[in-house]
């Protein structure tokens, strides 16, 4: 999961498999989550989305959860491929007012074949 | 580049030496934001705006200045004040009226020699 420190959380699964990284997030006031998707050398792209008045969404292989009473988001990625491979952060709409969105440390997904 | 370019992709300073980082987006959007990224962590807000001739500091403007005089450009200017600039810059958008998250560009490397 998210944390904070110098050392990037690391996941690591075999080629096939569901993957599921976590996220705590901080402010109970945010509204809106997301999760982007970072290859080396590379900006952020964006992944999936959620409102805090939804618990789930899915995508294309991928699904979010959000669990707003402990404050925790997760993204399960299945049938995990190598392009899967890559830092995957959380972020979560700011409090104040402002679209400004908060990203958490990250976690480095690596695919073993 | 959905919109948004950054340039140069790598870039050297020498202590002491301001250098000036590109944001260019051409989808008419009013919000741009910069971003540092360090090894192995996440996002740290820079500055942002809203609007043309406005801006914001985030958490580490200190050592950064910008400016907002066209819609379709942010540059970032890394000053001799900002004792540790070697980093991953990154510059987004947000793409989506409503806030749907940002669009980020594909990022410019500092680094001090």
């Amino acid at each position: 999961g998210e944390s904070v420190g110098l050392h990037l959380p690391t996941l690591s699964v075999q080629e096939g498999d569901n993957s599921i990284i976590n996220c705590a997030y901080s402010n109970s006031a945010s509204d809106y989550f997301i999760w982007y998707k970072q290859e080396s050398g590379k900006g952020p792209q964006f992944i999936i989305d959620i409102r805090s008045n939804m618990d789930k969404r899915q995508g294309q292989r991928v699904t979010v959860l959000l669990n707003k009473t402990v404050k925790h988001l997760s993204l399960q990625i299945a049938a995990t491929q190598p392009g899967d491979s890559a830092v995957y952060f959380c972020a979560e709409s700011g409090a104040q007012g402002a679209q400004k969105l908060v990203f958490g440390q990250g976690t480095r997904l690596t695919i073993n074949p | 580049d959905g919109g948004i370019t950054q340039s140069p992709k790598y870039l050297f300073r020498k202590e002491g030496q301001n250098v000036t980082l590109s944001c260019e987006q051409n989808l008419n959007h009013d919000a741009m934001y910069w971003y540092r990224q360090d090894p192995g962590q996440g996002l740290r807000l820079i500055y942002y705006s809203q609007i043309v001739n406005d801006f914001q500091k985030g958490d580490i403007a200190e050592g950064y200045s910008v400016s907002r005089e066209k819609k379709e450009s942010f540059p970032l200017t890394v000053t001799s004040a900002q004792k540790n600039p070697t980093a991953f810059y990154l510059c987004a958008i947000v793409k989506d009226r409503g806030f749907y998250g940002y669009t980020f560009g594909s990022g410019t490397r500092l680094t001090v020699v």
